[in-house]
């Protein structure tokens, strides 16, 4: 069975452009996570789906960080006009809600935002 | 404060020795996780024990509850076994689905 996956794996970008992280969970998982993990921090928790729907997206800085589920599959998060702060791995992470609610992560997208 | 602390900070074991790591948290928690994350790596799901005690391969995890802390016991360690370990747990009775992080405690095992 295939695990999360992630793409790209690396991202280096200049303050003030845009970037997005492309997750594919794991196959009937149909919860989905995003997390932030600054160097040195445990990840951070900033938007999560059931399905295609948004069920927490309380610490996702809705300015400037927007995160889709069209159809309850793969997901998109996006950064627009990034800055420095925002450098850090993006980690995806998938479950089935209801179950043992054990998440799996993905490899993550490492961000340096120069 | 932090909702869920974890120490030691680090540690440096000889190949062989045993460790012992402490997760303690603020609130009670229908959902805990230990994870190992390799430098540069991704997060690996080691356990998942609310409460009770697991053990899978060399690991065994001790979780009370009602005491709010939970423990990560690593027998005869090995140089693979370095990395950092994370203690997770849902907090504010998110049914299980938001998952709040420590710090870690980094191990490193010498051969």
């Amino acid at each position: 069975e295939a695990g999360v996956t992630q793409s790209p794996r690396y991202a280096v970008l200049q303050e003030g452009q845009a970037v997005s992280f492309w997750c594919d969970p794991i196959s009937g998982h149909d919860t989905l996570y995003w997390y932030q993990q600054p160097r040195d921090q445990g990840p951070q928790l900033l938007v999560y789906f059931r399905d295609e729907a948004v069920i927490d997206n309380s610490q996702l800085p809705s300015d400037r960080f927007s995160a889709v589920r069209p159809k309850g599959t793969n997901s998109t998060l996006k950064i627009q006009s990034a800055k420095q702060g925002d450098t850090a791995t993006y980690l995806c992470a998938s479950s089935f809600w209801g179950g043992s609610y054990e998440q799996y992560f993905g490899p993550g997208t490492r961000l340096t935002v120069l | 404060g932090q909702q869920v602390q974890q120490s030691p900070a680090s540690l440096v074991l000889q190949e062989g020795e045993n460790a012992e790591l402490q997760c303690n948290f603020s609130s009670t928690a229908t959902q805990l996780q230990w994870f190992y994350q390799s430098p540069g790596g991704s997060l690996v799901s080691l356990l998942s024990n609310p409460s009770g005690t697991k053990h899978t391969g060399r690991l065994t995890s001790t979780t009370v509850t009602k005491e709010r802390r939970s423990s990560l016991h690593i027998s005869s360690s090995q140089t693979t076994d370095s990395g950092t370990y994370l203690c997770a747990i849902d907090l504010a009775n998110s049914a299980g689905n938001k998952l709040t992080f420590g710090i870690g405690t980094r191990v490193l095992v010498r051969p």
